[in-house]
């Protein structure tokens, strides 16, 4: 049973646009959510995060949104740049458990 | 420079035969976890400890195990690899509570079981 789900395995925006990932998950008890980037070859990096109490956290160009009452969160990035190219992940906390993923979603920046 | 440093970045093995990859950070981090990466599949945990000699089963924890024995150590052994565990594996740490910073992963290592 998936408990974080990405259903887009890839997305592609134009370079300037707005870049949407979204996430959906099923377990009620995560209070913590993160957003993971991942290049070729490295391990993810940390993008952002929001706790459940909350329900939009800004960083830069990075906005993540959280709708408890649907289980979604989303992933703004304004404007895309060829740089923002990579598989972002999606990942959940209940407490001292460790991270739950998502498998992923592809985002490719055309020029 | 603050990181997590796993090792051997590649394996190639053969089925049963014992290993052990290594991880180190060097953060005074209390957490530690190991992930692998499969096609499809995206991140699934392995192992996880909260602090040393301290260690609990992730989602996929068969044929594998863990040790801590120090706070910047902890590394996964595969006592008898088979092919199923053919993978990309990661290892990250934090603090304890720290997910507001995100973990810190380690630059992964391509394990090839034949």
């Amino acid at each position: 049973d998936q408990q974080v789900k990405q259903n887009s395995p890839s997305l592609s925006v134009q370079e300037g646009r707005i870049s949407i990932l979204n996430c959906d998950y099923t377990n009620s008890m995560f209070d913590y959510f993160l957003w993971y980037k991942k290049y070729p070859a490295e391990g993810p990096t940390f993008l952002i995060s929001i706790s459940s109490i909350k329900d939009k956290n800004e960083d830069g160009r990075f906005t993540v949104f959280l709708n408890k009452s649907a289980k979604h969160l989303s992933l703004h990035i304004v404007p895309s740049q060829p740089g923002d190219s990579a598989v972002y992940f999606c990942a959940a906390s209940a407490g001292a458990d460790g991270l739950t993923f998502g498998k992923g979603t592809h985002l490719i920046i055309q020029p | 420079e603050a990181q997590v440093t796993q090792n051997p970045r590649y394996l190639i093995t053969v089925t049963g035969k014992k290993l052990t990859v290594t991880c180190s950070q060097n953060m005074n981090h209390e957490y530690m976890s190991w992930y692998r990466q499969d096609p499809g599949l995206g991140l699934r945990q392995i192992y996880y400890s909260m602090n040393v000699e301290v260690t609990d089963k992730g989602d996929v924890p068969e044929g594998y195990k863990v040790s801590r024995k120090e706070k910047r150590n902890f590394p996964l052994i595969l006592e008898s690899p088979s092919p199923n565990q053919t993978s990309l594996y990661f290892c990250a740490s934090s603090f304890a509570g720290g997910l507001n910073y995100g973990y810190t992963f380690g630059s992964g290592t391509r394990l090839t079981v034949v």
